[in-house]
């Protein structure tokens, strides 16, 4: 089956500053990549995605930029804020199965 | 984007009972539901995918005979805990999707937070 690989688990920034976070996944006939974000007690909620026929996905400070050949994928946030901070999973999905990464912890320092 | 609700948000139960927990798609049919299960600081877990009006496809290692669910509609699902014990306790997140629509992406509910005593 699909296995995702998240990287890093915790991630601290400055306001301001830009935060990316890795996934790389192994079956390559996933094609459609999300991104969710979580805060504390409440649920995922899907911020950007990206399906395999595109390479780079911009959604104002939010990017996702997808690499076939390698097998990975990752998201881009600039001018972070500290309402940025949260948890965020990658997943990717194949024949409507999502497999999610770890999660990373993101921590915006004002 | 679509919205998702769940009911309850949160139960507290003695161990031995049953708890349902109910999933809602509440501005588009539903036509997959996901059940997820999480643990502090830790990813998701797919339990079971159902389509409505079909049987539950569970995941490897998940008891259907314990996490008995439900999609009975294009609108509904429930996931009900038999005999829940300790070990039960979690954070519970349902997950639908919009078959008929050509972005299928996926929405996911608030969670329910279940704590068996």
């Amino acid at each position: 089956g699909e296995n995702v690989e998240q990287h890093p688990s915790t991630l601290s920034v400055q306001e301001g500053d830009s935060a990316v976070i890795k996934c790389t996944y192994s079956d390559s006939a996933s094609n459609y990549f999300p991104w969710y974000k979580q805060e504390l007690g409440k649920g995922p909620q899907l911020i950007i995605d990206i399906r395999s026929n595109v390479g780079e996905k911009k959604d104002q400070r939010i990017a996702v930029t997808l690499n076939k050949t390698a097998k990975h994928f990752s998201l881009h946030i600039t001018e972070t804020q500290p309402e940025d901070s949260a948890v965020y999973f990658c997943a990717a999905r194949e024949a409507g199965k999502s497999t999610f990464g770890d999660g990373t912890t993101l921590t915006v320092k004002p | 984007g679509a919205v998702v609700s769940q009911h309850p948000s949160w139960v507290i139960c003695k161990s031995g009972t049953s708890v349902k927990i109910e999933c809602r798609s509440l501005d588009f049919q539903a036509t997959t539901m996901f059940w997820y299960r999480q643990f502090p600081k830790q990813s998701l877990m797919l339990m079971a995918t159902s389509n409505e009006g079909s049987k539950a496809t569970y995941e490897q290692g998940v008891e259907k005979d314990k996490f008995l669910i439900n999609h009975a509609s294009l609108t509904l699902s429930t996931l009900t805990v038999t005999s829940a014990h300790p070990e039960d306790s979690s954070f519970y997140i349902c997950s639908a999707r919009d078959g008929f629509s050509s972005y299928n992406e996926q929405f996911f509910g608030p969670g329910t937070r279940l704590t068996v005593l």
